[in-house]
């Protein structure tokens, strides 16, 4: 059964400094992943997606991820945040084909 | 394009009333879902729609949730009766195609049963 857990509950972080919002993965087969960003009030919103290729993907609003199959990680990146970052960023995978499955969530604070 | 409308935004009922969320996914999607997301925790399928035929509905609690997709375009989800645990957001979203393609999501409808 494929399972994700995202290490991190909160992350604060101040603005323009590197962020890293860690997700890693449960899964026998292939698999597609994917990095959803939920301001609030709002619904989920796509950042970036992993179905195969290079394992560095790039998104939307400066985020980067990059898939490791050997750590069974999707970790996200971003090399300086803004304010206007601050939300809840979910990681999801599914096996080709299957069910969506979202992590817990990490909520990302950026302070001035 | 228009994005995935869901109504109401909010609703607030009392334990054992029931309850419909209204979702009209984007034009030419053909899977619908339906997610559950309870405070402090990621979003939980409840079930997924392709056109207007059932896919997976194997973590809806049908004796008490019961959904529909007439037409293959708008869906409705029902609660009845409704429980305190079923306070939440209910997230709808639609994908061009299962699989690779993105779900789009709607705002969502708060539910508070008190």
């Amino acid at each position: 059964a494929q399972s994700v857990t995202q290490l991190d509950s909160q992350v604060p972080v101040f603005e323009e400094a590197p962020v890293e919002l860690r997700c890693n993965y449960s899964s026998s087969v292939s698999v597609y992943l994917f990095w959803y960003v939920q301001y609030p009030n709002q619904g989920l919103q796509l950042l970036l997606k992993y179905l195969s290729g290079s394992t560095l993907v790039k998104g939307i609003n400066g985020f980067e991820a990059e898939f490791n199959k050997s750590q069974t990680s999707f970790h996200l990146r971003k090399p300086s945040v803004h304010i206007s970052d601050t939300a809840e960023y979910f990681c999801a995978v599914s096996h080709q084909g299957g069910k969506l499955i979202f992590g817990q969530g990490t909520e990302l604070s950026v302070k001035p | 394009e228009a994005g995935v409308a869901q109504s109401p935004r909010y609703k607030i009922i009392e334990k054992r009333q029931s309850v419909a969320f209204w979702c009209n996914p984007i034009s030419g999607h053909a899977t619908l879902y339906w997610y559950q997301q309870i405070l402090g925790q990621g979003p939980k399928l409840l079930i997924q729609f392709q056109n207007n035929g059932v896919v997976d509905d194997s973590q809806l609690p049908k004796d008490r949730f019961s959904a529909e997709r007439l037409k293959g375009v708008d869906s409705t989800l029902k609660i009845q009766p409704a429980k305190l645990e079923d306070s939440a957001v209910y997230l709808c979203a639609s994908s061009f195609r299962h699989g690779q393609s993105p779900l789009h999501f709607g705002n969502g409808t708060r539910l508070t049963v008190t």
